[in-house]
């Protein structure tokens, strides 16, 4: 009963393949969101989700290309991987609560090593 | 400027310290605003939201001065488990999902 899932948990790939990085949540939440935390440990967001549509793209490289099937699903394909592509990508989906707030839950992460 | 930054770490504390994390964030159009606490090699998980009147949960209080565009967080009788990383998040978006901006995190270490 994961509350928001990524799969895979680990990702070890070439420079130039293409891969990609599936998120599920079920917790019936609207926006779904991706992540990147590099090796400094920054946590930055590349996109959201709301009802399947595009609302955030923070100047993220085109090789990198959301799809959102429906609400509880939101994947990552990345193509053409270069060695700075390596980081951990997490997934969070999240609810509007009190007052407007939104609490965001994030996923396991996805470790992504490209060599 | 980063939009958001946290006091640099570590914070190397013994059992039972007081320990208090301070933050800024740059853009006064921010609507909400958080502290998340990552484990090791885990995801970010709310610890608790911050607002203005601050809001006490258990051994953390956490402040917010919009004016100064500051937030806090306070551990008091910290334990063993309170080593991690905290982070400082600020939401600049109030509809159809946020934005959360991260700072740069601060690590705590616990120590009998």
């Amino acid at each position: 009963d994961t509350a928001v899932s990524q799969t895979p948990k680990y990702l070890v790939t070439q420079m130039g393949n293409d891969k990609s990085i599936k998120c599920e949540q079920n917790l019936g939440h609207d926006t779904m969101y991706w992540y990147k935390q590099d090796s400094k440990k920054f946590l930055k967001i590349m996109f959201s989700y709301n009802n399947k549509e595009l609302i955030i793209n923070e100047t993220v490289p085109n090789r990198f290309s959301p799809k959102s099937p429906d609400k509880a699903h939101l994947n990552l394909h990345i193509n053409s991987l270069e060695l700075g592509d390596s980081a951990v990508y997490f997934c969070a989906s999240s609810r509007v609560g009190l007052a407007g707030v939104e609490t965001q839950y994030f996923g396991p992460g996805t470790r992504l090593l490209v060599l | 400027r980063k939009e958001v930054e946290q006091d640099p770490g570590p914070f190397n504390v013994p059992e039972g310290a007081t320990v208090a994390f301070n933050c800024t964030y740059s853009n006064s159009a921010s609507q909400s605003f958080f502290w998340y606490r990552q484990d090791c090699r885990k995801e970010p998980k709310l610890l608790m939201s911050v607002y203005s009147s601050g809001n006490e949960d258990g051994r953390f209080t956490a402040q917010l001065n919009r004016a100064s565009q500051y937030i806090s967080l306070l551990i008091r009788d910290s334990k063993l488990s309170d080593s991690a990383t905290y982070l400082c998040v600020v939401n600049m978006l109030r509809n159809q999902g946020g934005k959360l901006i991260f700072g740069q995190g601060t690590e705590l270490s616990v120590k009998p």
